[in-house]
């Protein structure tokens, strides 16, 4: 079964307020990407963590990835409603076997 | 560029029924793999090709098949469509397996009655 879980399933915020999706793997990996779904939509690349501890931003949007390369975060400031979607991370489980394999992912919904 | 090109976008199969889709890429990538997605389920590895010639299973492989004839192209055959079946399906492609970015394909919604 999948082994990188993504929490919260469902976020419903107001619109200004900050988001976070956290996403944990039961293996350490040797890098994280992340992915937004418009609704309808198909999944598209965010970004890619590499590092221990690297934090990188995107705007309004902070990454995140754990010390011990076994979670990462994403975190929305002052969302707007074009960060309506679903947010995936992703990463390959094994060392060696780069398969990506995905989180069950955030569906993230903006109330105006 | 087209990128990675998907078809059909919709299909309605009756049990039983077998099909193709298809799935195109116009960017030398070599990785390409086929999921598919289920309501709260997030994406699931269906299959995967490293290279022209080479494939491989993912987590769901089974009733369906994958071949990888040409670089460009990944078709993935439903060999008896079942219900369980119906989900959306999506190609993607990147330029080698080792996680470098995944390019998606508009996805495929496919419904068996």
């Amino acid at each position: 079964g999948q082994q990188v879980m993504q929490i919260p399933q469902y976020q419903h915020v107001q619109e200004g307020e900050d988001f976070t999706t956290y996403c944990n793997s039961s293996t350490t990996l040797s890098n994280i990407q992340w992915y937004k779904q418009r609704p309808g939509g198909h999944p598209v690349f965010l970004i890619q963590l590499v590092k221990s501890g690297e934090v990188k931003k995107q705007k309004r949007l902070t990454f995140q990835f754990g010390e011990a390369k076994k979670n990462s975060s994403l975190h929305i400031t002052a969302t707007q409603t074009t960060d309506v979607g679903t947010y995936f991370c992703a990463g390959p489980l094994n060392f060696g076997n780069e398969k990506l394999t995905f989180g069950t992912g955030t569906r993230l919904t903006i109330i105006p | 560029n087209a990128g990675v090109t998907q078809t059909p976008k919709f299909q309605v199969l009756k049990t039983g029924q077998s099909m193709t889709l298809q799935c195109a890429q116009d960017m030398n990538h070599e990785y390409m793999s086929w999921y598919r997605q289920d309501p709260g389920m997030g994406l699931r590895l269906i299959h995967y090709s490293v290279g022209a010639g080479i494939t491989d299973q993912g987590e769901v492989p089974n009733g369906y098949n994958v071949s990888r004839s040409t670089t460009e192209d990944f078709p993935l055959r439903l060999l008896s469509a079942a219900p369980s079946q119906t989900s959306v399906y999506f190609c993607a492609s990147s330029f080698t397996d080792r996680s470098t970015e995944a390019f998606f394909g508009q996805g495929t919604r496919l419904t068996v009655v």
